[in-house]
């Protein structure tokens, strides 16, 4: 069965303080790995699309990189503004469905 | 970022009643478009994949004649809960597949808030 493990469940930091959050994954014939960012009450917005390892994208304090294995998603000098709900989800090749992990919850203390 | 935006927002009916939530994609066509739900604290769960023009494609576990789904064009996509009870209260989400530069993506809604009373 597919499936999509993130850790921590949440994790809290200090303004400033960098972290990484993890998502693991056992999807077959993996085609993409998809980051998202939830706030309370609201729809996911998308972050980062990686298909291969060794793929990196970055957007602002946020970097995306994946392995064989699991992805990463590194957080650099957060603000209180990144506190949010991360989702990482993954596509089989083949089927657009995603397979969402159960997200891991962010609180930035100023 | 692509756009997609979802109607109403929020809803409260009563037990028996019918409700219908409506999903759209408003700078690019979808021709396939997704319908989650979530309840609180836990992540989005796929109920269905909408295709334009064509039945909708339902997940193991969700009752099709409970959830009518439509996508009438390829801009819009319809949920429709019918006779809904409180345990169909949920958060639902639907979402567009589509491309940002050379990233394929979805796009999600704000989603809708279903109470159930």
């Amino acid at each position: 069965e597919d499936q999509v493990t993130q850790s921590p469940e949440a994790l809290r930091l200090q303004e400033g303080e960098s972290s990484s959050l993890n998502c693991s994954y056992t999807v077959s014939g993996l085609r993409g790995l998809f980051w998202y960012r939830q706030d309370p009450g609201k729809g996911p917005e998308f972050l980062f699309t990686l298909y291969s390892a060794g793929e990196e994208k970055e957007k602002e304090r946020l970097k995306a990189t994946l392995t064989k294995k699991e992805s990463f998603l590194h957080i650099t000098a957060p603000k209180p503004e990144d506190s949010a709900t991360y989702l990482c989800a993954g596509t089989q090749g083949g089927s657009e469905k995603l397979v969402f992990g159960k997200g891991t919850k962010l609180t930035v203390n100023p | 970022g692509a756009v997609v935006s979802q109607h109403p927002s929020r809803v409260i009916c009563k037990s028996g009643t019918s409700v219908k939530i409506e999903c759209r994609s408003l700078d690019f066509q979808a021709t396939t478009m997704f319908w989650y739900r979530q309840f609180p604290k836990q992540s989005l769960m796929l109920m269905a994949t909408s295709n334009e023009g064509s039945k909708a494609t339902y997940e193991q576990g969700v009752e099709k004649d409970k959830f009518l789904i439509n996508h009438a064009s390829l801009t819009l996509s319809t949920l429709t809960v019918t006779s809904a009870h409180p345990e169909d209260s949920s958060f639902y989400i639907c979402s567009a597949a589509g491309t940002s530069g050379r990233q394929e993506t979805q796009y999600f809604g704000p989603g809708t808030r279903l109470l159930v009373l």
